[in-house]
């Protein structure tokens, strides 16, 4: 497909586990970025990769959250210990540059911590 | 402290009608906006894009309205389709990422 890929579409968790929810973006494209939406919220910032640089980590909500993207493809954002306020759409975009060049989504991981 | 808001969170619009969202932003640094459509269960949809050097940007029925001096951007839709039914979000680009506004629903009456 050409578009973004998520997985899992959906992943329900207990309080207090650890989970791990992966993107793979549109091939080419060298800008990645994890946004999350809570029910009723727009759409925050959580952290952005470009390149070989150094990740934007500044929307990350708290230090259970990270992120990684290795050969700059593929991307993880992993969370742990999950909490209730965690249960939110988590959605992942790719964009072939960081400088005015829109952004691609995939269709999110629905998280729901019980 | 929101630096992109859409004060209407919802719209309705009857069909064949013109459909306006509007959208301010606070940094006069913001040098690209867009504007993306939702529908449920799936992730936002490039729509139309305008930088800062221009003030008007059309494709089909959509065109996308900035003001610099007034830190306003709109999207006008027209004629309104059914199939516009959704949620549409303004964003802007500053410092290499998309900062959204909360979204406005918006329903087409037929």
């Amino acid at each position: 497909g050409a578009g973004v890929s998520q997985s899992p579409s959906n992943k329900v968790t207990e309080k207090g586990k650890d989970v791990e929810l992966r993107c793979d973006p549109i091939s080419g494209h060298t800008a990645l970025y994890w946004y999350r939406q809570s029910l009723g919220q727009g759409l925050e910032f959580l952290i952005y990769f470009q390149g070989n640089s150094a990740p934007d980590k500044s929307g990350l909500p708290s230090d259970r959250f990270s992120a990684e993207r290795t050969g700059g493809s593929v991307s993880t954002l992993t969370i742990q210990r999950t909490q209730q306020e965690d249960s939110a759409v988590y959605l992942c975009a790719s964009s072939l540059t960081s400088f005015n060049s829109p952004l691609h989504f995939g269709n999110g991981t629905r998280l729901t911590v019980t | 402290d929101q630096q992109v808001k859409q004060n209407s969170p919802s719209l309705s619009v009857q069909e064949g009608r013109i459909s306006i969202l509007n959208c301010d932003y606070t940094n006069s640094m913001f040098d690209y906006f867009l504007w993306y459509k939702k529908y449920p269960a799936e992730g936002p949809t490039f729509l139309i894009s305008i930088s800062s050097i221009k003030d008007k940007n059309e494709d089909g029925r959509f065109t996308v309205f900035l003001n610099k001096s007034a830190k306003h951007l709109s999207l006008h839709i027209v004629p309104s389709q059914p199939g516009d039914s959704a949620v549409y979000f303004c964003a802007v680009q500053g410092a290499q990422k998309l900062v959204f506004g909360q979204g406005t629903r918006l329903t087409i009456n037929p």
